[in-house]
Protein backbone atom coordinates (compact mmCIF):
# COMPACT_ATOMS: atom_id res chain seq x y z
CA UNK A 1 0.00 0.00 0.00
CA UNK A 2 1.62 3.26 -1.39
CA UNK A 3 1.95 6.15 1.29
CA UNK A 4 1.62 9.58 0.57
CA UNK A 5 3.99 10.42 -2.76
CA UNK A 6 5.24 13.76 -3.84
CA UNK A 7 6.76 15.07 -6.66
CA UNK A 8 9.40 16.33 -7.12
CA UNK A 9 11.62 15.41 -4.52
CA UNK A 10 13.94 18.93 -5.44
CA UNK A 11 13.16 21.90 -7.06
CA UNK A 12 15.39 24.94 -7.68
CA UNK A 13 13.63 28.19 -9.04
CA UNK A 14 14.39 31.77 -9.35
CA UNK A 15 12.74 34.84 -7.57
CA UNK A 16 9.81 35.53 -9.87
CA UNK A 17 8.91 32.25 -11.47
CA UNK A 18 5.64 30.08 -10.79
CA UNK A 19 6.00 26.06 -9.34
CA UNK A 20 3.54 23.44 -9.10
CA UNK A 21 4.18 21.03 -6.85
CA UNK A 22 2.15 17.25 -6.88
CA UNK A 23 0.78 14.94 -4.06
CA UNK A 24 -1.24 11.91 -4.31
CA UNK A 25 -2.66 10.80 -1.08
CA UNK A 26 -2.62 7.03 0.80
CA UNK A 27 -4.72 4.97 -0.68
CA UNK A 28 -8.40 5.33 1.05
CA UNK A 29 -7.84 9.21 1.74
CA UNK A 30 -9.81 11.62 0.41
CA UNK A 31 -8.13 14.82 2.00
CA UNK A 32 -4.96 16.59 1.44
CA UNK A 33 -3.67 19.04 3.32
CA UNK A 34 -0.38 21.12 2.51
CA UNK A 35 2.32 22.47 4.78
CA UNK A 36 5.22 25.04 4.86
CA UNK A 37 8.39 23.74 6.51
CA UNK A 38 11.75 26.28 6.86
CA UNK A 39 14.69 24.97 8.22
CA UNK A 40 14.80 24.61 11.92
CA UNK A 41 10.92 25.17 12.17
CA UNK A 42 7.77 23.11 12.60
CA UNK A 43 5.53 22.75 9.81
CA UNK A 44 2.82 25.99 8.97
CA UNK A 45 -0.12 24.91 7.49
CA UNK A 46 -1.03 26.46 4.11
CA UNK A 47 -4.73 24.76 2.92
CA UNK A 48 -6.25 21.69 2.67
CA UNK A 49 -8.32 20.26 0.15
CA UNK A 50 -11.37 18.28 0.47
CA UNK A 51 -13.89 17.24 -2.18
CA UNK A 52 -12.30 19.19 -4.74
CA UNK A 53 -12.62 22.51 -2.66
CA UNK A 54 -10.22 24.10 -0.69
CA UNK A 55 -11.93 23.85 3.11
CA UNK A 56 -9.43 25.49 4.87
CA UNK A 57 -7.11 27.93 5.03
CA UNK A 58 -3.49 29.59 6.88
CA UNK A 59 -2.25 32.85 6.88
CA UNK A 60 -0.94 32.50 3.25
CA UNK A 61 -0.98 34.77 0.82
CA UNK A 62 -3.07 34.68 -1.86
CA UNK A 63 -0.02 33.73 -4.54
CA UNK A 64 -0.14 30.31 -2.75
CA UNK A 65 -2.93 28.39 -4.74
CA UNK A 66 -4.08 24.59 -5.23
CA UNK A 67 -6.09 22.47 -6.44
CA UNK A 68 -7.70 18.38 -5.81
CA UNK A 69 -8.61 16.08 -8.55
CA UNK A 70 -11.67 13.38 -8.45
CA UNK A 71 -9.13 10.95 -7.75
CA UNK A 72 -7.96 13.17 -4.64
CA UNK A 73 -4.62 13.76 -5.90
CA UNK A 74 -3.39 17.45 -5.36
CA UNK A 75 -1.22 20.32 -6.67
CA UNK A 76 -0.21 23.29 -4.63
CA UNK A 77 0.68 26.42 -6.82
CA UNK A 78 2.58 28.82 -6.19
CA UNK A 79 3.02 31.90 -8.14
CA UNK A 80 6.13 35.48 -8.41
CA UNK A 81 8.84 33.33 -5.75
CA UNK A 82 10.26 34.97 -3.27
CA UNK A 83 13.29 33.94 -1.56
CA UNK A 84 11.84 33.29 1.27
CA UNK A 85 9.29 30.50 -0.27
CA UNK A 86 12.84 28.68 -0.01
CA UNK A 87 11.35 25.55 2.31
CA UNK A 88 10.45 21.82 2.52
CA UNK A 89 6.64 21.29 1.59
CA UNK A 90 5.15 18.92 3.01
CA UNK A 91 1.72 17.31 1.71
CA UNK A 92 -0.10 14.87 4.37
CA UNK A 93 -3.39 12.69 3.91
CA UNK A 94 -5.97 12.09 5.85
CA UNK A 95 -9.44 10.60 5.91
CA UNK A 96 -12.87 12.07 7.15
CA UNK A 97 -13.54 10.72 10.83
CA UNK A 98 -16.67 8.16 10.43
CA UNK A 99 -16.03 7.80 6.39
CA UNK A 100 -15.07 5.03 4.05
CA UNK A 101 -11.73 4.27 5.61
CA UNK A 102 -12.50 1.42 7.51
CA UNK A 103 -9.37 0.49 9.59
CA UNK A 104 -7.58 3.47 8.18
CA UNK A 105 -6.07 5.76 10.94
CA UNK A 106 -7.75 9.07 10.62
CA UNK A 107 -4.75 11.08 10.99
CA UNK A 108 -2.46 13.13 9.19
CA UNK A 109 0.00 10.86 7.02
CA UNK A 110 3.18 12.78 5.67
CA UNK A 111 4.50 12.43 2.02
CA UNK A 112 8.45 13.52 2.10
CA UNK A 113 8.10 16.51 0.84
CA UNK A 114 9.44 18.81 -1.83
CA UNK A 115 12.66 20.36 -1.31
CA UNK A 116 12.00 24.13 -3.09
CA UNK A 117 15.12 26.45 -3.19
CA UNK A 118 14.19 29.85 -5.15
CA UNK A 119 17.62 31.78 -6.10
CA UNK B 1 -6.11 30.96 16.66
CA UNK B 2 -4.07 27.99 18.12
CA UNK B 3 -0.96 28.90 19.12
CA UNK B 4 1.23 25.83 20.33
CA UNK B 5 4.44 26.33 22.88
CA UNK B 6 7.32 23.35 22.93
CA UNK B 7 9.96 22.91 25.59
CA UNK B 8 12.60 23.04 25.73
CA UNK B 9 13.88 23.52 22.15
CA UNK B 10 17.22 21.19 22.89
CA UNK B 11 17.06 17.94 24.85
CA UNK B 12 20.81 15.83 25.89
CA UNK B 13 19.79 13.20 27.89
CA UNK B 14 22.17 9.66 28.53
CA UNK B 15 21.04 6.65 26.45
CA UNK B 16 19.00 4.61 29.11
CA UNK B 17 17.48 8.04 30.66
CA UNK B 18 14.13 9.16 30.48
CA UNK B 19 13.64 12.63 28.39
CA UNK B 20 10.14 14.66 28.76
CA UNK B 21 8.86 17.29 26.02
CA UNK B 22 6.19 19.50 26.90
CA UNK B 23 3.68 21.72 25.05
CA UNK B 24 0.73 23.58 25.87
CA UNK B 25 -2.39 25.49 23.62
CA UNK B 26 -3.93 27.88 23.82
CA UNK B 27 -7.73 27.17 21.87
CA UNK B 28 -9.46 25.47 24.64
CA UNK B 29 -11.55 24.09 21.30
CA UNK B 30 -8.35 21.40 20.36
CA UNK B 31 -9.31 18.26 21.19
CA UNK B 32 -6.34 16.11 19.29
CA UNK B 33 -2.79 16.02 19.89
CA UNK B 34 -0.33 14.20 17.76
CA UNK B 35 3.51 14.01 18.31
CA UNK B 36 5.65 13.68 15.39
CA UNK B 37 9.28 12.56 15.00
CA UNK B 38 11.05 13.41 12.21
CA UNK B 39 15.03 12.33 11.28
CA UNK B 40 16.89 14.78 9.34
CA UNK B 41 15.84 15.07 5.74
CA UNK B 42 12.74 13.52 6.26
CA UNK B 43 9.02 13.13 6.67
CA UNK B 44 7.62 14.10 10.23
CA UNK B 45 6.39 10.76 11.27
CA UNK B 46 3.60 10.14 13.70
CA UNK B 47 4.73 8.13 17.02
CA UNK B 48 2.09 8.80 19.79
CA UNK B 49 -1.71 10.80 19.71
CA UNK B 50 -4.14 11.57 22.17
CA UNK B 51 -7.63 12.76 22.44
CA UNK B 52 -9.15 15.22 24.93
CA UNK B 53 -11.60 12.47 26.13
CA UNK B 54 -8.54 10.78 27.44
CA UNK B 55 -5.48 11.59 30.02
CA UNK B 56 -2.92 9.19 29.41
CA UNK B 57 -2.01 6.95 26.27
CA UNK B 58 0.89 4.56 26.70
CA UNK B 59 2.57 2.46 23.66
CA UNK B 60 5.85 0.93 24.77
CA UNK B 61 8.54 3.49 25.59
CA UNK B 62 6.85 6.15 24.38
CA UNK B 63 3.77 7.79 26.61
CA UNK B 64 1.43 11.46 26.53
CA UNK B 65 -0.16 12.64 29.40
CA UNK B 66 -2.90 15.90 28.84
CA UNK B 67 -4.07 18.29 31.21
CA UNK B 68 -6.91 20.07 29.24
CA UNK B 69 -7.80 21.78 32.27
CA UNK B 70 -4.55 23.65 32.07
CA UNK B 71 -4.33 23.00 28.61
CA UNK B 72 -0.47 21.16 28.02
CA UNK B 73 0.65 17.76 27.08
CA UNK B 74 3.38 16.36 27.43
CA UNK B 75 5.43 13.55 25.88
CA UNK B 76 7.55 10.93 27.83
CA UNK B 77 10.35 8.73 26.82
CA UNK B 78 11.74 6.33 28.63
CA UNK B 79 14.89 3.94 28.22
CA UNK B 80 16.16 6.36 25.84
CA UNK B 81 18.26 4.71 22.98
CA UNK B 82 20.51 6.58 20.09
CA UNK B 83 17.90 6.14 17.65
CA UNK B 84 15.91 7.91 19.79
CA UNK B 85 17.66 11.32 18.49
CA UNK B 86 15.84 13.62 16.24
CA UNK B 87 13.51 16.30 16.65
CA UNK B 88 10.02 15.90 18.06
CA UNK B 89 6.85 18.06 17.33
CA UNK B 90 3.59 18.65 18.82
CA UNK B 91 0.78 19.82 17.61
CA UNK B 92 -2.97 20.09 18.35
CA UNK B 93 -5.89 20.63 16.33
CA UNK B 94 -10.04 20.33 16.59
CA UNK B 95 -9.98 17.03 15.32
CA UNK B 96 -7.59 14.24 13.70
CA UNK B 97 -8.09 15.30 10.19
CA UNK B 98 -7.99 19.16 10.63
CA UNK B 99 -5.61 21.38 10.59
CA UNK B 100 -2.40 21.27 12.66
CA UNK B 101 -1.25 23.72 14.52
CA UNK B 102 2.67 22.79 15.33
CA UNK B 103 5.21 23.65 17.99
CA UNK B 104 8.39 24.54 17.55
CA UNK B 105 9.91 21.35 17.85
CA UNK B 106 12.77 19.74 20.57
CA UNK B 107 16.05 18.22 19.11
CA UNK B 108 16.83 15.73 21.29
CA UNK B 109 20.82 14.29 21.29
CA UNK B 110 20.52 11.25 22.83
CA UNK B 111 24.40 9.73 23.68
CA UNK B 112 25.30 6.83 24.30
Amino acid sequence: DAGVTQSPTHLIKTRGQQVTLRCSPKSGHDTVSWYQQALGQGPQFIFQYYEEEERQRGNFPDRFSGHQFPNYSSELNVNALLLGDSALYLCASSVEEGGTGGAIPYGYTFGSGTRLTVV
Amino acid sequence: GENVEQHPSTLSVQEGDSAVIKCTYSDSASNYFPWYKQELGKRPQLIIDIRSNVGEKKDQRIAVTLNKTAKHFSLHITETQPEDSAVYFCAASMWAGNMLTFGGGTRLMVKP
